[in-house]
């Protein structure tokens, strides 16, 4: 079955600092996809990213950059030169070819960035 | 254009009650899917549909039931409800293009239940 490890709870930062919010994943599919969702203290998921396994290039958007590694089963994210403003959680999923109705998510990180 | 809408914003109800819940999706999404989260935890996939036929259902129980109407809103029921059953319930849709229900999938805003 599919699983979604975010080890980190909480990580702390000083504005303008690099963080990166780690995500390992497990699935017997070949076909899957990879998701990074932001949710601030208003509650809503905001979409940032989807990843299929078949794309194993990084992505930069902005500030946001991600790193897909199907040997490590890893899809970690990282914000450049922090803002107050990415302080929410953040949560990494999961969804599989052939079980694609059910979209399992990590535990979630809450990053903080301080002023 | 507008995003996921869900009424209400809040609800409070005491154990044994029966609890509805409601979803809009963004215009042109015909799939809608429900995740319960509970605080401190990652959300939990309940239900999804398509075209207004059930495509997926998560670990819960019988007292969760939900529903989509020919405009693709969604509903979303709980019977018989426990202490437990407090949560966020967030709805998602997605465009779902050509029955591809692995789409993307928006989220609403959520409604926070608690049960006393």
């Amino acid at each position: 079955a599919q699983k979604v490890t975010q080890a980190q709870t909480e990580i702390s930062v000083v504005e303008k600092e690099d963080v990166t919010l780690d995500c390992v994943y497990e699935t017997r599919d070949t076909t899957y996809y990879l998701f990074w969702y932001k949710q601030p203290p208003s509650g809503e998921l905001v979409f940032l990213i989807r990843r299929n396994s078949f794309d194993e290039q990084n992505e930069i958007s902005g500030r946001y950059s991600w790193n897909f590694q199907k040997s490590t089963s890893s899809f970690n994210f990282t914000i450049t030169a922090s803002q107050v403003v990415d302080s929410a959680v953040y949560f990494c999923a999961l969804s599989e070819a052939y079980n694609n109705n059910d979209m399992r998510f990590g535990a979630g990180t809450r990053l903080t960035v301080k002023p | 254009d507008a995003g996921v809408t869900q009424s209400p914003t809040h609800l409070i109800k005491t154990r044994g009650q029966h609890v509805t819940l409601r979803c809009s999706p963004i215009s042109g999404h015909k799939s809608v899917s429900w995740y319960q989260q509970v605080l401190g935890q990652g959300p939990q996939f309940i239900f999804q549909y398509y075209e207004k036929e059930e495509r997926g259902r998560g670990n819960f129980p019988d007292r969760f039931s939900a529903r989509q109407f020919p405009n693709y809103s969604s509903e979303l029921n709980v019977n018989a409800l426990l202490l437990g059953d407090s949560a966020l319930y967030l709805c998602a849709s997605s465009l779902a293009v050509g029955g591809a229900v692995l789409d993307t999938q928006y989220f609403g805003p959520g409604t926070r239940l608690t049960v006393l």
